[in-house]
């Protein structure tokens, strides 16, 4: 078992757009439709802000979004805002109910 | 409003054992699988254990596997880890999260509880 790869960090200025990849193998990120992203901002617990790949659950804002291709998903995070300064995790189901998150990215609003 | 409220951390010796809770409401408790992540300090998240809605199903994951046993009591809203022959490499945050049904996502999460293996 090992974890998802994710840049250690991105950074962006406010307003500007910013993307994770998250890249897995054929046997968890390629092989399944349930990739998930979490937020967690020092000493608090993850939020969830998208699962199935791309849906958003109620309430969290449509400047979060998701993606994948092949192996790798993505989290692009558009009109980037102060709050959004953060580390974010992805996950993944691996089968045989086995679960995967990814390395983290810290995301710095300059 | 759904919460989740671990307890139970704490400091133990390398090889001992200590046993959290989680207390859940909001929500139809014994409808849900229900799981366990860690965090070790300044790390990322790991997941550790599954169990389903009914209690009939587990899951863990390897580095945990034969050492911490995963459990519920429904009529009390209560999910519990008992962690046997701790290890340092077990030191972390614990969180409880709560399933997403058939979406294998976690949709709430407690506060996390810190176990620290320690000599």
């Amino acid at each position: 078992q090992s974890a998802l790869t994710q840049p250690p960090s991105v950074s962006g200025s406010p307003g500007q757009s910013v993307t994770i990849s998250c890249t897995g193998t054929s046997s968890d990120v390629g092989g399944y439709a349930y990739v998930s992203w979490y937020q967690q901002h020092p000493g608090k617990a993850p939020k969830l802000i998208i699962f199935d790949v791309s849906k958003r659950p109620s309430g969290v804002p449509d400047r979060f979004s998701g993606s994948k291709s092949g192996n790798t998903a993505s989290l692009t995070i558009s009109g980037l805002q102060a709050e959004h300064e953060a580390d974010y995790y992805c996950s993944s189901y691996a089968g045989s109910y086995t679960y995967f998150f990814g390395t983290g990215t810290k995301v710095t609003v300059l | 409003e759904v919460q989740l409220l671990e307890s139970g951390g704490g400091l133990v010796p390398p090889g001992g054992s200590l046993g959290l809770s989680c207390t859940a409401s909001g929500f139809t408790f014994s409808s849900y699988t229900m799981t366990w992540v860690r965090q070790a300090p300044g790390k990322g998240l790991e997941w550790v254990s599954s169990l389903s809605g009914s209690g009939s199903t587990r899951y863990y994951a390897d580095s945990v596997k034969g050492r911490f046993t995963i459990s519920r009591d429904n009529s009390k809203s209560t999910l519990y880890l008992q962690m046997n022959s701790l290890r340092v490499e077990d030191s972390a945050v614990y969180y409880c999260a709560k399933e997403v049904a058939a979406t294998f996502t976690f949709d709430y999460w407690g506060q996390g509880i810190l176990v620290t293996v320690s000599s």
